[in-house]
């Protein structure tokens, strides 16, 4: 166990539909990172959070957006989703921006 | 540019040593690390080594770094059927925009008992 959790595990939705994932770092992780792991496309570095405020942006879509909040936990809000999105959404948290990282369970979404 | 390549697969026996192999392409790269990723789990950091070193070793693990070549190996002593998944190297950069961590594809090591 890292210590890193995300919610939900599994999620189904529709074409159009908008989720939620939410992601709670390890005690004393600043920094939050999320990352889509598909078949096609591997694991890609979406976004980067350090203490509230974004550090490094990735292959993010215009229709995916971030956020950490100040209890230092962050959400992935995923919206007009589409078949395509369906993959494995993982979080991970370091210390610093630049420690190693520890990455929670994922959730993975189907899109149908 | 950024990408990490690994070889797609690898297939061993029980109690011999496993080499996974990695190039990346960020010269300016601090850390190099390797992640396990069994089926239907999440990523498991399994170690890690810092720019400045040539190898680290870890119980069973050894990392090899050949930074000139932009290399990076990951040597398992006495592979056992639990090492079976997937293996990713990944880079860091040195700070700002590039603290993100950058991952190869992913090699597939399967372990015949």
């Amino acid at each position: 166990d890292s210590g890193v959790t995300q919610t939900p595990k599994h999620l189904i939705t529709a074409t159009g539909q908008r989720v939620t994932l939410r992601c709670s770092p390890r005690s004393g992780d600043l920094s939050v990172y999320w990352y889509q792991q598909s078949l096609d496309q591997g694991l890609q570095f979406l976004i980067q959070y350090y203490n509230g405020e974004e550090r490094a942006k990735g292959n993010i879509l215009e229709r995916f957006s971030a956020q950490q909040f100040p209890d230092l936990h962050s959400e992935l809000n995923l919206s007009s989703l589409e078949l395509g999105d369906s993959a494995l959404y993982f979080c991970a948290s370091s210390i610093q921006p630049d420690t190693e990282a520890f990455f929670g369970q994922g959730t993975r979404l189907t899109v149908v | 540019g950024e990408d990490v390549e690994q070889s797609l697969f690898l297939s061993v026996r029980e109690g011999d040593s496993s080499v996974i192999n990695c190039t990346y392409t960020d010269s300016s790269s601090t850390y190099l690390y390797w992640y396990k990723q069994e089926p239907g789990a999440g990523l498991q950091l399994l170690t890690y080594i810092f720019s400045n070193m040539d190898m680290k070793q870890d119980q069973r693990l050894t990392v090899l770094l050949n930074k000139k070549d932009k290399h990076l190996s990951l040597r398992i002593a006495d592979t056992q059927t639990g090492d079976s998944a997937i293996y990713f190297c990944a880079e860091r950069g040195q700070g700002g925009a590039t603290n993100k961590l950058i991952f190869g594809t992913g090699t597939l090591l399967a372990v015949q008992p």
